[in-house]
């Protein structure tokens, strides 16, 4: 039962435009949510969180939003560069239960 | 700040034998770490929970007799994989969460297994 869902496993754009990754989630008891980035044999990189009690977070170039409505978030990572290419995971969590339920990833290449 | 890292990065062993792994925290004390492992172009799969000072808190499935779990310091967790088969051959990711943060994990930069 995947609970975490990234529909779209690859996403290309171009340099300078915006990406959006999204992530579908289906456990409502998820709280706390992470962007990681990750490159091949590395480990993830975390970018960004956001908490349930809010609908949106940015940090520089990247931009999460959260609707618990809709069990929905997305990633926007804006200009985007050749440096962003990697796989990106969402995340989440119950908030005490600290453990990570992972999405299967989006794998996004920046073109020139 | 929050520096996780793994040793070694890449190992080879023959079945049969025992490979351990080890995480640390650098500039931080974990109370919890956890193990993760990752098949090719799949997602994180989570193994376990080390909490310091206790016993390891196994997922559904994870045989804790194959993946022994020590974490005998608070900047310190180490997987042992025993008597290991080419299906262990996998990427071994472990991670630490920063105490004070919510639930932020930081990961370590991974660990090849190959199983000959």
């Amino acid at each position: 039962d995947q609970q975490v869902k990234q529909n779209s496993p690859s996403l290309s754009v171009q340099e300078g435009r915006i990406s959006i990754l999204n992530c579908d989630y289906t456990n409502s008891m998820f709280d706390y949510f992470l962007w990681y980035k990750k490159y091949p044999a590395e480990g993830p990189t975390f970018l960004i969180s956001i908490s349930s009690i809010k609908d949106k977070n940015e940090d520089g170039r990247f931009t999460v939003f959260l609707n618990k409505s809709a069990k929905h978030l997305s990633l926007h990572i804006v200009p985007s560069q050749p440096g962003d290419s990697a796989v990106y995971f969402c995340a989440a969590s119950t908030g005490t239960a600290s453990k990570l339920t992972f999405g299967t990833g989006t794998r996004l290449q920046v073109t020139l | 700040g929050a520096v996780v890292s793994q040793h070694p990065s890449r190992v080879i062993c023959k079945s049969g034998t025992s490979v351990k792994i080890e995480c640390r925290s650098l500039d931080f004390q974990a109370t919890t770490m956890f193990w993760y492992r990752q098949f090719p172009k799949k997602s994180l799969m989570l193994m376990a929970t080390s909490n310091e000072g206790s016993k390891a808190t196994y997922e559904q499935g994870v045989e804790k007799d194959k993946f022994l779990i020590n974490h005998a310091s608070l900047t310190l967790s180490t997987l042992t994989v025993t008597s290991a088969h080419p299906e262990d051959s996998s990427f071994y990711i472990c991670s630490a969460r920063q105490p004070g943060s919510t639930d932020t994990q930081y990961f370590g930069p991974g660990t090849r297994l190959t199983v000959l």
